[in-house]
């Protein structure tokens, strides 16, 4: 199975701050790469798919990036609605996996 | 709008059965697979498997080895309704199941790749 790690684990930030989130697939996924963003009795939501297309809806503070197997979640000017935990998804080949998330809050 | 919305909360004794529904609204339902992917309490996020149609063919599936041999997803178009029933309940079971809809990338219809929306979660809990 294709493994999916996320870094850092947690972080503190404040509004307004720019915040990266990177998630390391243990092979090759070409741009299979998705991202979700997760709230504590929510449904998660797709933010990027096929490693930086946003999807429509979002905001467009929210930014990915693709080199090699490294992947980056941007969100610029970090709003308070944004605090949550953030999923990586590669879709490249089966099972599909996911990063063990990111959880992000308030400074 | 696209929505997707499942069955309510179920409590389940070990060794038990639970089927989950997931019913589809706001789009042409057999033109989109659909993923079940759980989520046990203080923990990530998991993908089980997912249905498709792809060829005209009702109900492709692709099942995560973890649940293999215990998991069945199938799809009723008449209803536009998703189901997911996993068989043998652990402890380890109990989660929040959610349903998709799946997306395809590079327009090829075989495999979904990305998934919104996402039905609001159905809790599983497995108890004595």
């Amino acid at each position: 199975d294709i493994q999916m790690t996320q870094s850092p684990s947690s972080l503190s930030a404040s509004v307004g701050d720019r915040v990266t989130i990177t998630c390391r697939a243990s092979q090759n996924i070409a741009s299979y790469l998705n991202w979700y963003q997760k709230k504590p009795g929510k449904a998660p939501e797709l933010l990027i798919y096929a490693a930086s297309s946003v999807q429509g809806g979002v905001p467009s503070r929210f930014s990915g990036s693709i080199s090699g197997t490294d992947f980056t979640l941007t969100i610029s000017n970090v709003q308070p609605e944004d605090f949550a935990t953030f999923y990586c998804q590669q879709s490249y080949t089966t099972p599909y996996t996911f990063g063990q998330g990111t959880k992000l809050e308030i400074k | 709008q696209v929505q997707l919305v499942q069955s309510g909360a179920e409590v389940k004794k070990p060794g038990a059965s639970v089927k989950v529904s997931c019913k589809a609204s706001g789009y042409t339902f057999s033109s989109y697979g659909i993923t079940w992917v759980r989520q046990a309490p203080g923990q990530g996020l998991e993908w089980m498997g997912w249905i498709n149609f792809y060829n005209g063919y009702n109900g492709n599936t692709n099942y995560a080895q973890k649940f293999q041999g215990r998991v069945t997803m199938t799809t009723d178009t008449s209803s536009t309704t998703a189901y997911m029933e996993l068989r043998s309940l652990t402890s380890d079971d109990t989660a929040v199941y959610y349903c998709a809809r799946g997306r395809y990338q590079d327009d090829d219809p075989r495999n979904p790749n990305w998934f919104d929306p996402w039905g609001q979660g159905t809790l599983v809990t497995v108890s004595s």
